[in-house]
Parts: structure tokens; sequence; C-alpha cells
């Protein structure tokens, strides 16, 4: 079945400093990557996702990128904000399967 | 349009105790599902319905666990008798298959409910 790894585990970063969170996958036929955001006691929310038919996707201050032939994906998040701070977690899917979690990585922005 | 509604949010039971969840999915999604997080990790899947089938429930500690999903719509994941070890926050989410959207690109879009989570004594 399908794996997903996610580093870093935890991320500082400043704030208006750039944050990287990487994902890899196993299963080749995974076909669609979301991120979700995690703030302390609330529901994982969904930030940007990303389809196999596409290798970027941007949305305001965040980007996805996704290699399909080294099989991983990653999250860019650009003049990141305190408000960023928060369980980033990603995601892979394939047709007919069940969604399968990476263990999350924890970002804090500082001021 | 309202989001996923789960409830208790909040549950303390002492152990051997029953305890129950209940979760109402965005009005046409067809396909429910109901994850474990525990603290620090990702969500883990317990249970995936589609319409009023488990399709996939081999997760599922079927020993203790049980979960239902009538008439398609809202569904209960329960535990009976409760242990130690089932503290942690029970998520339910739901989405539209591809064969409900009819789009292989409207496929897999997951949302969430605010989960429920229980802490045994």
């Amino acid at each position: 079945g399908e794996n997903v790894e996610q580093h870093p585990s935890t991320l500082s970063v400043q704030e208006g400093d750039s944050a990287v969170i990487k994902c890899t996958y196993s299963d080749s036929a995974s076909n669609y990557f979301p991120w979700y955001k995690q703030e302390l006691g609330k529901r994982p929310q969904l930030i940007i996702d990303i389809r196999s038919n596409v290798g970027e996707k941007k949305d305001q201050r965040i980007a996805v990128t996704l290699n399909k032939t080294a099989k991983h994906f990653s999250l860019h998040i650009t003049e990141t904000q305190p408000e960023d701070s928060a369980v980033y977690f990603c995601a892979a899917l394939s047709l007919g399967q069940n969604f399968v979690f990476g263990p999350g990585t924890r970002l804090s922005v500082l001021p | 349009e309202a989001g996923v509604v789960q409830s208790p949010r909040y549950k303390i039971i002492e152990k051997k105790q029953p305890v129950a969840f209940w979760c109402n999915p965005i009005s046409g999604h067809n396909t429910l599902y109901w994850y474990l997080q525990n603290l620090g990790q990702g969500p883990e899947l317990l249970i995936r319905y589609e319409n009023e089938e488990a399709v996939d429930d081999s997760q599922l500690p079927k020993d203790r666990f049980s979960a239902e999903r009538l008439k398609g719509v809202d569904s209960t994941l329960k535990i009976q008798p409760a242990e130690l070890g089932d503290s942690a926050v029970y998520l339910c989410a739901s989405s539209l298959s591809w064969s409900a959207s009819g789009e292989p690109s409207r496929t897999g879009e997951l949302f969430f409910g605010e989960g429920s989570r229980l802490t045994v004594l």
C-alpha cells in the first residue's frame, strides 16, 4: 500500500522568510496530493492541492510542486507570517483507494 | 453550506465504558471516513464508506470498534469497551467520489469535521 513520508518534522523560520516542506510517496498510481493545515485543537483544512497532470500550482503565498518521476511533492510558503504557524500534513490518494497522510510538520514562524 | 458536523466535541469516560461518536457529512458527499488522530501525528484511517457500504474497514479494531452509516448519510462510531489507549481525536471526513461527481478532476477534496476528543481514564 501507499506510504507517505514527510520532512522536516519541525520547522522554525523567521517572519518573512520562506518555508519548504517535502513529502515522498511510494505508490506510482497516486494522482492527487493535498496539503492540510491544522491549527491547535482545530480541524485539518485544505490549503492547496495538486493533481498528477500538473507540475506546479500556486495560490498567493502558497505553492505546491510535484515530481511524479521522483515521487515527491513539496509545499512552499513565502513571506511567512505568524498566522502560518500550525501543523501541516501532506497526503496522497489514488483512485479508488484511501488518503494516506504524512506524519506532519510543525511550523513555527518567529516574529 | 454547513460543513462536516461531529458530536460530541469532547468526551471523558472511565475505561471499559462504551462511547459513541456521531457524524453528519456535507450534503451530497457519498464518501465518509472515520480517522483516528493521536497527538502530534497524522490522521489514520479507521473506516471508509461509499454510501451505506463499508468499502475499507481493514484498520478498524473490530473486537471493540463498530461503525454504521444508515441510509448513506449520518454515521456513528462506537467503542465498547474503551481502553486507555483509545484516548485520541476521532475525525470524521467526507468527500465526493469520482463515481458521484462524474469528473475525475473532482475526486478527492476531503473535508474534515472538528473532531471528537476522547479521554479514557
